[in-house]
Formats: structure tokens, sequence, C-alpha cells
């Protein structure tokens, strides 16, 4: 069974710097693209961006929104996922949940996330 | 940056209602969009993809159609399980996924 456990949410000040991590199980996590995907308070949902396989580049894209921000990062010998976030804004506050992502961008497994306040 | 918007807002309906659910996109996204489904709570889950295929383990009484730049989910009859917000997403732009506001479907 596919499980992914999101884990460094907290409070942090605009401005601020925060890492989050991703524990994967349950596939084999060096053959999956892997996403970040947000949701605010009572609100939808913003991709954030996703890193490759190492067979196919292990390259990233980020969303315009958080370009020059946010960084994901792999580490395939921890089955680990992270997004390192700088200068924190007040609209970065949500939910932030890590997701499988089936190479074109649908999503087939969610963490159940981590919260992040920015205030 | 590809604009999805869904239409309605909320749908108020009853248990064995066939329901339609619109996706509408600012610029053509071929074939290359999903719908999710999210129960308060939850987390969303995957319904369809690349317009028209089921996910696995998804009910038959839910099918997707479209292509372009307009896109429909249909449940030919609700179950109370069904009542949720309902996402579409566009994975035709790579470099920037999109999901639309959302449609949420609510008991009458």
């Amino acid at each position: 069974e596919v499980q992914l456990v999101e884990s460094g949410g907290a409070l942090v000040k605009p401005g601020g710097s925060l890492r989050l991590s991703c524990a994967a199980s349950g596939f084999t996590f060096n053959t999956v693209w892997m996403s970040w995907v947000r949701q605010a308070p009572g609100q939808g949902l913003d991709w954030l961006g996703r890193i490759k396989t190492k067979t196919d580049g292990g390259t990233t894209d980020h969303a315009a929104p958080v370009k020059g921000r946010f960084t994901i990062s792999r580490d395939d010998s921890k089955n680990m996922l992270y997004l390192q976030m700088n200068g924190l804004k007040t609209e970065d506050t949500g939910v932030y949940h890590c997701v499988t992502d089936w190479g074109r961008g649908y999503f087939g497994s969610w963490g159940q996330g981590t919260l992040v306040t920015v205030s | 940056e590809i604009v999805l918007t869904q239409s309605p807002a909320t749908l108020s309906l009853s248990p064995g209602e066939r329901v339609t659910l619109s996706c509408r996109a600012s610029q053509s996204v071929s074939s290359y969009l999903a719908w999710y489904q999210q129960k308060p709570g939850q987390v969303p889950r995957l319904l369809i993809y690349d317009a028209s295929n089921r996910a696995p383990g998804i009910p038959a009484r839910f099918s997707g159609s479209g292509s372009g730049a307009d896109f429909t989910l249909t449940i030919s009859s609700l179950e109370p399980e069904d009542f949720a917000v309902y996402y579409c997403q566009q994975c035709s732009d790579s470099n920037w996924l999109t999901f639309g506001g959302g449609t949420k479907v609510e008991i009458k």
C-alpha cells in the first residue's frame, strides 16, 4: 500500500524559511515522479512543483508563483521527498501534500499533508 | 497560466439524480485533463485522467468527456458517498499544472 507521510509544518513569520519532508513507502520510490500540492484553508488546490526520477534526468519544475522561493529535492536512498521554502508569504499558508505523479501530472496517491501557517 | 473555470460552484441534488459538472479551459488542453473528488476531511482522489479514462477502482457511474477547452464529468446516478467537491486539473502545460476552483455537490 502506498504511504506518504509529510512532516515539518509549523508556524513561521513572513520572510522565514521552512523545509518540509515526505516519507514514502509501499512503492518503488526511485521510479516515480513526485509533486507537492498546497491547499489553503477552505480553498482549492495549487500545484507547487515536481521532481522527475533520476532516469528521466532528475529535473524539477516549479509553478510560477513559487519559482525562485521553493525548491523540491529527493533522496532516493532514503525514500524521501523535500520542499525547501524560503521567503514565505502569508499567502503560502495551507496544507502541503506530497503526491505521486503518474508522469503526466496526474496525482494518483496523496499524503495527508502538513500544515504551514505564515503569520 | 491556463485557467480552468468550473461551473456551477454548487449543485444541490438528491441521491439517484444524474449530475453533469463542467470545466472550461482558457485555452486548449487537448485531452490532458483530470477530475478529482474531495470529501470533507479527506485528501483528493483521482477519478478521471486523460479526460475520459477512469482511474483504478473508480465506479463506472463516473465518466468524463470532452477535449480541447470544454470538459464534463458525469455521475450517472448519485450515491450518498458522492456528495463532495470535484476539481478539474489540466496537465497540458507541464510547467504549470493548474486546478479549477471546484464544484460542490451537496444534498438537496
